[in-house]
């Protein structure tokens, strides 16, 4: 079955206390993308992967890291969470960006609370 | 700059109505692609529609359809009919391909409450 399987689902940690957050898709996706959803402000991007090793920011990718060093996965990596980072995080995946066939498979999401 | 703005925050509807939902943006690329996802209370992320710049074609789906007019940067959802299990989050969202290829925007979500 196509998926985008993200962990864990749901997350309470204290602040600064670094912690990953896993995506892996099985599509052979080339594009991948990390969103955060906070009430009222819809998914913002915090990064995106064009493909293995090239990765770039999105509209708010401060106080997050990520890598691209397998196709299937792209971990979001949270230094030194603070409270501001609660929200709740989806993994995205497509062949590409956008195009005449492509569109985004979403993960089912992690919610992350940082005390 | 890419923008998207859907204005209605909440749309409440009696079964059988219609609802029509707004999303205007602002993009400076002429060839970019825009959406619209559902999420309902499960959570999920539920892709609906993609079109792109170049296809200013309305489109119907079951119940739904969507009107693209490029003049007024303007792509609406319609839901006719609506049902009790069309109670969601609706999002729309644009990706630009020429500049910024890889870079998405949603707009912040119209919540629609579908009562019996």
């Amino acid at each position: 079955e196509a998926q985008v399987t993200q962990n864990p689902r749901y997350l309470i940690t204290v602040t600064g206390k670094k912690l990953t957050v896993t995506c892996s898709q099985n599509m052979n996706h080339e594009y991948m993308s990390w969103y955060r959803q906070d009430p009222g402000l819809g998914l913002r991007q915090i990064y995106y992967s064009m493909n293995v090793e090239v990765t770039d920011k999105g509209d708010v990718p401060e106080g997050y890291k990520v890598s691209r060093k397998e196709k299937r996965n792209f971990p979001l990596i949270l230094e030194s969470p603070s409270p501001n980072q609660t929200s709740l995080y989806f993994c995205a995946s497509s062949l590409k960006p956008s195009g005449r066939i492509d569109t985004q498979y979403f993960g089912p999401g992690t919610r992350l609370t940082v005390l | 700059a890419q923008k998207v703005t859907q204005a209605q925050t909440e749309i409440s509807v009696v079964e059988k109505e219609d609802v029509t939902l707004d999303c205007v943006y602002e993009t400076r690329d002429t060839t970019y692609y825009l959406f619209w996802y559902k999420q309902p209370l499960s959570g999920e992320l539920v892709f609906l529609i993609r079109r792109n710049s170049f296809d200013e074609q309305n489109e119907i789906s079951g119940r739904y359809s969507w009107n693209f007019q490029k003049s007024t940067s303007s792509f609406n959802f319609t839901i006719t009919a609506s049902q009790v299990v069309d109670s969601a989050v609706y999002f729309c969202a644009l990706s630009e391909v020429t500049d910024s290829w890889g870079k998405f925007q949603f707009g912040a979500g119209t919540q629609v409450v579908v009562t019996p």
